[in-house]
């Protein structure tokens, strides 16, 4: 079976640095993605990690443990348009994704 | 502009009645994907099209139906079967994964249905 574990909720200052952590179970795994959904919208791509070891892409960088079946994304400078869902997807060997439930993150002045 | 575009956006219908999602894209992809959110959750894969005239059920496909005639469509029904169908349903495509294609979904806008 498949399983995902995020945390449900967190609250981080504008302008600071916040780390989402998640924990994966699959049968099957090709990389890992992560997503930004804002409230009533559908997600969009943040990140792709296939090997381990750290990526960067501007404000946002992932990174990926495939042996602890383990994965994290920074959020650096936060802004308050940063408010949003983060689902981390695992991805199987059916060439699927499957979502996780999402870290809720808000961001305050 | 290449996309996906889903209709209608808002959709209310009576219990007993089915309902057709319409799935259209553009971007010349070869998968196609529909899933399902409810409030504060993540998504659930229905059904998933790899191919054109060939889908697969996903983790939660009862109720639902698909069909895949052309490689830009992939209409999802919901049918009367499907005990709870009030919910936010999203499309996707992608391209395969191969080589440089990692297989990221490209969503649409979602669907929300509500069942009065």
């Amino acid at each position: 079976g498949q399983n995902i574990d995020q945390p449900t909720e967190m609250t981080a200052t504008e302008g600071a640095i916040v780390q989402i952590n998640c924990t994966y179970q699959t049968s099957g795994f090709n990389g890992l993605f992560w997503y930004q959904q804002h409230a009533g919208e559908a997600p969009t791509f943040l990140s792709y990690n296939v090997l381990d070891g750290l990526e960067e892409k501007g404000r946002f960088s992932s990174f990926l443990s495939r042996s602890k079946g383990y994965s994290y994304l920074l959020l650096k400078e936060l802004q308050m348009k940063d408010s949003a869902s983060y689902p981390c997807a695992p991805q199987t060997g059916a060439n699927n994704l499957f979502f996780g439930t999402g870290t809720r993150l808000t961001v305050i002045p | 502009d290449g996309g996906i575009t889903q209709s209608p956006k808002y959709l209310f219908r009576k219990e007993g009645q089915n309902v057709t999602l319409s799935c259209e894209q553009n971007l010349n992809h070869d998968a196609m994907y529909w899933y399902r959110q409810d409030p504060g959750q993540g998504l659930r894969l229905i059904y998933y099209s790899q191919i054109v005239n060939d889908f697969q059920k996903g983790d939660i496909a009862e109720g639902y139906s698909v069909s895949r005639e052309k490689k830009e469509s992939f209409p999802l029904t919901v049918t009367s079967a499907q005990k709870n169908p009030t919910a936010f349903y999203l499309c996707a495509s992608s391209i395969n994964r191969s080589g440089k294609n990692t297989g990221e979904l490209f969503f649409g806008e979602g669907s929300r249905l509500t069942v009065l």
